[in-house]
């Protein structure tokens, strides 16, 4: 079955580390996204990409960066890690939309804990 | 800005009861509102979604309801199961159908048998 997958599915690293979260898609989707999801706070946009030209902020991308290396894939980075970016990670996915709406695919989750 | 507000942050039934979770957005704007489900340790999955050219749509035991005048959209569960215990999110599209979406905080529903 088509799905979104992120690696790693956990990670534990130190303050001031550089990592990076990989996600993968095989639907086939243009359009692709980080968010994260703090207990009480849902689920903020970190950025979002609507083609491999085309990457954009969302409203927490400070000590973030991502880059969209292929339709398929899109990496997000923290390449200073701090505590604070202790959270459980998702990346999703959707098709093309102009006029129209379209549903989000989430994958599994990374859950990154920054010590 | 861009924000969604939801309330309750939690909410407790009895199997059987209904469970009605409200949302509020910032951007009259808007047009169009996702609800997701996110079952304990599993992804978030859309479960209804209303544009704002209908007032109400309805799936089975689910429904929404948007007015677009007060800026606020609402899920009501009826007839609610042990299944249905989990958060569930609302969002809204502030970017004019280009799918940037902005959640609210989320609801963790229980219901109890």
């Amino acid at each position: 079955d088509a799905d979104v997958t992120q690696t790693p599915r956990n990670r534990i690293t130190k303050t001031g580390k550089r990592i990076m979260l990989e996600c993968s898609q095989t639907k086939g989707h243009d359009r692709m996204y980080w968010y994260r999801q703090d207990p009480g706070l849902g689920l903020r946009l970190i950025y979002y990409s609507f083609d491999v030209k085309d990457i954009n902020k969302g409203e927490i991308s400070d000590g973030y960066s991502v880059s969209r290396q292929a339709q398929a894939k899109f990496s997000l980075s923290l390449e200073s890690a701090i505590p604070n970016q202790t959270a459980l990670y998702f990346c999703a996915t959707s098709e093309r939309a102009g006029v129209g709406y379209n549903e989000q695919f989430f994958g599994p989750g990374t859950r990154l804990t920054v010590l | 800005g861009e924000n969604v507000e939801q309330h309750p942050s939690t909410l407790s039934v009895q199997e059987g009861d209904s469970a009605v979770i409200k949302c509020t957005y910032s951007d009259s704007a808007s047009n169009y509102f996702p609800w997701y489900k996110q079952e304990l340790g599993k992804r978030p999955q859309l479960i209804i979604d209303i544009r704002s050219n209908v007032g109400e749509k309805k799936d089975q035991r689910i429904a929404v309801t948007l007015n677009k005048t007060a800026k606020h959209f609402s899920l009501h569960i009826t007839e609610t199961q042990p299944e249905d215990s989990a958060v569930y999110f609302c969002a809204a599209d502030f970017s004019g159908g280009y799918n940037k979406l902005i959640f609210g905080a989320g609801t963790r529903l229980a219901v109890h048998p």
